[in-house]
């Protein structure tokens, strides 16, 4: 079946600091790959996606690689900001399977100054 | 445009007892679905519609049910809330079944069954 796995958080970084959250995937067909961010009290929204092999996708600073051989989709920023402190999910989509999204289970990151 | 509203934002229930949660969307998209997000499991598919008047089931459907008499509105009914089903519900939305995957979703109902 299909699965995203995240790595665990809570994630605490100092503003400006730089920002990795790892994500892999398992997958039938060939997914096409999302982060979404959900701000405190809030749903969740599109970050960035991807969709096919060695596309990047990037948004407010924040980009994330298509990387087949390694199933990964690692989200990376330069320069984190307190306004960053959100909960991040990364999904995947099946070609074929819909608009069904299957998510990791959420990477808490919090920034301080 | 509201975008994806929820209502209610928060509700306790007793075991046994009946509601429905609401949702609506005003960006005329054929594809609705329902999620409940629950700590260290993300968020898992309850049910999902394609277009009016067809629904089915996702990944965790028992208890909940569903219909789709509009384009608009696609409510969740719990028939007989249990605690497991203690969770936050989010509604989203998205343009069409085969899209880019994107989907808008409302700012959630959180439920507590005692």
């Amino acid at each position: 079946g299909n699965s995203v796995t995240q790595m665990e958080g809570p994630v605490t970084l100092s503003e400006e600091a730089f920002l990795t959250i790892n994500c892999t995937y398992t997958a039938t067909g060939y997914p096409s790959l999302f982060w979404y961010v959900q701000y405190p009290g809030e749903g969740l929204q599109l970050l960035l996606k991807a969709t096919k092999a060695d596309d990047k996708g990037s948004n407010k600073g924040f980009e994330a690689t298509y990387r087949k051989e390694t199933t990964s989709f690692h989200l990376e920023k330069g320069s984190v900001q307190v306004s960053d402190s959100a909960v991040y999910f990364c999904a995947l989509k099946v070609t074929g399977g819909g608009n069904k999204l299957t998510f990791g289970t959420g990477t808490q990151l919090k920034v301080e100054l | 445009n509201a975008g994806v509203t929820q209502t209610p934002k928060f509700q306790v229930l007793k075991t046994g007892q009946s509601m429905t949660l609401q949702c609506a969307q005003d960006m005329n998209h054929e594809y609705m679905s329902w999620y409940r997000q629950d700590p260290g499991m993300g968020l898992r598919l309850i049910h999902y519609s394609v277009g009016a008047g067809i629904t089915d089931q996702g990944e965790v459907p028992n208890g909940y049910n569903v219909s789709r008499s509009t384009t608009e509105d696609f409510p969740l009914r719990l028939l007989s809330a249990a605690p497991s089903q203690t969770s936050v519900y989010f509604c989203a939305s998205s343009y069409d079944y085969s899209g880019s995957g994107e989907q808008f979703f409302g700012p959630g109902t959180r439920l507590t069954v005692l």
